[in-house]
């Protein structure tokens, strides 16, 4: 079964300095990797997405991740983090179950940042 | 003109009583989906439609029943509500079902509070 693990429940940076938000998966199968975000008392929104091609992959806000399938990892990052970073970060993974797919949510990381 | 939208956005209600929450997409997408978010910010997935067919039903209590007149609403109706049901109920909705379907689109959530 695929599985998605969150390195940090809490990373703490200072405005302008770099974001790095860990994530490694489990996948028996080539993965679909995702991140999220989450702002307090909203919905999620789709950060970025890797299906094939490309390893490293851009998103919006200016961030991006990287697939190492020799690492089995897909870190989030971003070269300068902003006040409005402040948010819960999800990295999920994508399998079929059934007839459809579902996502595989890693427990998350807050992002603190700090001027 | 919101692309998934739930109602009610805060639900307050007693042990034992039945609940619904509503959800519609504009998006003209295909398949739609329910998720909980615990206390400590974990998302499962617990029911996926497709073109009104149930296509994913992840071990949930009978207690919660989904419904889905077309593909536009999906909704999620609870009986015999209990205090371990508190949580977040977040609705999403995906052009398809295949993996790299994964880039839902959520609605903001529907905080349900069991006292």
């Amino acid at each position: 079964a695929q599985s998605v693990t969150q390195l940090g429940s809490h990373v703490s940076v200072s405005e302008g300095a770099l974001v790095l938000l860990r994530c490694n998966y489990s996948s028996s199968v080539p993965p679909y990797l995702f991140w999220y975000v989450q702002y307090p008392n909203q919905g999620l929104q789709l950060l970025l997405k890797y299906t094939t091609g490309a390893t490293l992959v851009k998103g919006i806000n200016g961030f991006e991740a990287e697939f190492k399938k020799s690492e089995t990892s897909f870190h989030l990052t971003k070269p300068s983090a902003h006040m409005s970073d402040a948010a819960e970060y999800f990295c999920a993974v994508s399998s079929s179950t059934g007839g459809g797919n579902k996502l595989t949510f890693g427990t998350g990381t807050q992002l603190k940042v700090e001027l | 003109d919101t692309a998934v939208s739930q109602t009610p956005k805060y639900l307050v209600t007693q042990m034992g009583n039945d609940k619904s929450i509503k959800c519609e997409q504009n998006l003209g997408h295909d398949t739609m989906y329910w998720y909980k978010q615990d206390s400590k910010k974990f998302l499962k997935i617990m029911f996926s439609y497709n073109n009104k067919e149930l296509i994913i039903n992840e071990t949930v209590p009978n207690r919660f029943s989904p419904k889905s007149p077309d593909k536009a609403h999906l909704n999620l109706h609870i009986n015999s509500l209990e205090l371990g049901d508190s949580a977040v109920y977040f609705c999403a909705s995906s052009q398809d079902r295949g993996l790299s379907a994964g880039g839902y689109t959520f609605g903001s959530g529907t905080r349900l509070t069991v006292v």
